[in-house]
Parts: C-alpha cells; sequence; structure tokens
C-alpha cells in the first residue's frame, strides 16, 4: 500500500542554519503531496502542498518540490528561526482522499 | 470561528471503561477523519467517514466504533479501554476527496490506565 517514509529525528540546528528533511514516498498513481506542522500542544497545520510533479510548494520561507522521478518531497529551508522548532510531517493523498502520514521528524533550533 | 473542535482535550480512563470522544465541524465538509498519534509511528488513520450515515475502518480500527449520525458531527467510541489506546487523537475534515484543506482539531490526550 502507499506509504511515507521521513528522515529519524529529532534534528537540532542553531539559529539561521540550513534545513532539510527528507521524505520519500510509495504510491500509486499520482498522489498530492503535504507538509503538516505541528507545535507543541497544538494540532497539525498544513505548511505547503504540492498536487503534480515538478510543483514547487513554499510557505514561511518553507520550500519543498514534487519530484516524481525519485519519489521524494524534501523540506527545506534556508534559515532556521527558535520559532521553527516543532514537529513536521510528510503526508500523501491518493485516489481514495485519505492522507497518510509519515513517523514525523522533530525539529530543535537552539539560539 | 469556523473549524474542527474536540471534546474532551484530556482524559484519564479506567481500563475497561468506556467513552465518546466528539468531533464537530462547521464547514460543511464531507470527509471526516479519526487519527491516533503516537511516538515515532505519525498519526494513523482509525476509521473514516464520507458522508453522513456512512463510516469505514482505516488502517487501526480494533477497539473503536465510530457513527456519524450528523454531518457536523463524527463521534469517536472505546467500549472497553485498554492502556494500548494511550494515545493523542485527532479528527480532521475535508470539503472533497482531492484532499487539500484538510483542517484538524486541536486533538484529545487519552490516558487509559
Amino acid at each position: 500500500g502507499d506509504s511515507v517514509t521521513q528522515m529519524e529525528g529529532p534534528v537540532t540546528l542553531s539559529e539561521e542554519a540550513f534545513l532539510t528533511i527528507n521524505c520519500t514516498y510509495t504510491a500509486t498513481g499520482y498522489p498530492s503531496l503535504f507538509w503538516y506542522v505541528q507545535y507543541p500542544g497544538e494540532g497539525l497545520q498544513l505548511l505547503l502542498k504540492a498536487t503534480k510533479a515538478d510543483d514547487k510548494g513554499s510557505n514561511k520561507g518553507f520550500e519543498a518540490t514534487y519530484r516524481k522521478e525519485t519519489t521524494s518531497f524534501h523540506l527545506e529551508k534556508g534559515s532556521v528561526q527558535v520559532s521553527d522548532s516543532a514537529v513536521y510531517f510528510c503526508a500523501l493523498t491518493n485516489q481514495g482522499g485519505k492522507l497518510i502520514f509519515g513517523q514525523g521528524t522533530e525539529l530543535s533550533v537552539k539560539p | 470561528n469556523a473549524g474542527v473542535t474536540q471534546t474532551p482535550k484530556f482524559r484519564v480512563l479506567k481500563t475497561g471503561q468506556s467513552m465518546t470522544l466528539l468531533c464537530a465541524q462547521d464547514m460543511n465538509h464531507e470527509y471526516m477523519y479519526w487519527y491516533r498519534q503516537d511516538p515515532g509511528m505519525g498519526l494513523r488513520l482509525i476509521h473514516y467517514s464520507v458522508g453522513e450515515g456512512t463510516t469505514a475502518k482505516g488502517e487501526v480500527p480494533d477497539g473503536y466504533n465510530v457513527s456519524r449520525l450528523k454531518k457536523q458531527n463524527f463521534l469517536l467510541g472505546l467500549e472497553s479501554a485498554a492502556p494500548s489506546q494511550t494515545s493523542v487523537y485527532f479528527c480532521a475534515s475535508i470539503a472533497s476527496v482531492r484532499g487539500y484543506g484538510y483542517t484538524f482539531g486541536s486533538g484529545t490526550r487519552l490516558t487509559v490506565v
């Protein structure tokens, strides 16, 4: 079945460092891809999305490009802030509409 | 404010007790979902509904039941709670099957002792 694999955390970075969180997927057909963010004690918020190959999703300085040839959707940010500390989830939906999540990657940014 | 509301936010149950978690959305969304979140496992789908009066099993349905008697409400029941059901439960809804625009509730933290 469809699945999502993320790099394991926690990831600890200093403020202004470059961030990459790897995400690869297995799916039939043409899934839509998402990154969700969960701040401490809160629910999930949609960070960005891409619905077809080569699309780039972006929001709040974060970017991810839908790479069908490598079945990847890596999350990047050029300069992280302490306020970016959260758990990041990569996810996909396919024709059935169900959202399938990776295991999550915890990011901790130190001042 | 429009969104998904979950009640209660926290609950402690004894093994064998029953309870119902309520999810309410005011966006007229057709699709609603219940997930559980456990450390290192992401969110796993328990049950879902594609419209009023319909329900279907997700990835981890055992030990749970659901009902969608009204379009805006999706109830998750635990008939006989077990410690393995200690988790954070999230409800989500979307307008259409294309899947963008999922709205999540803020979660229910359940502990079964």
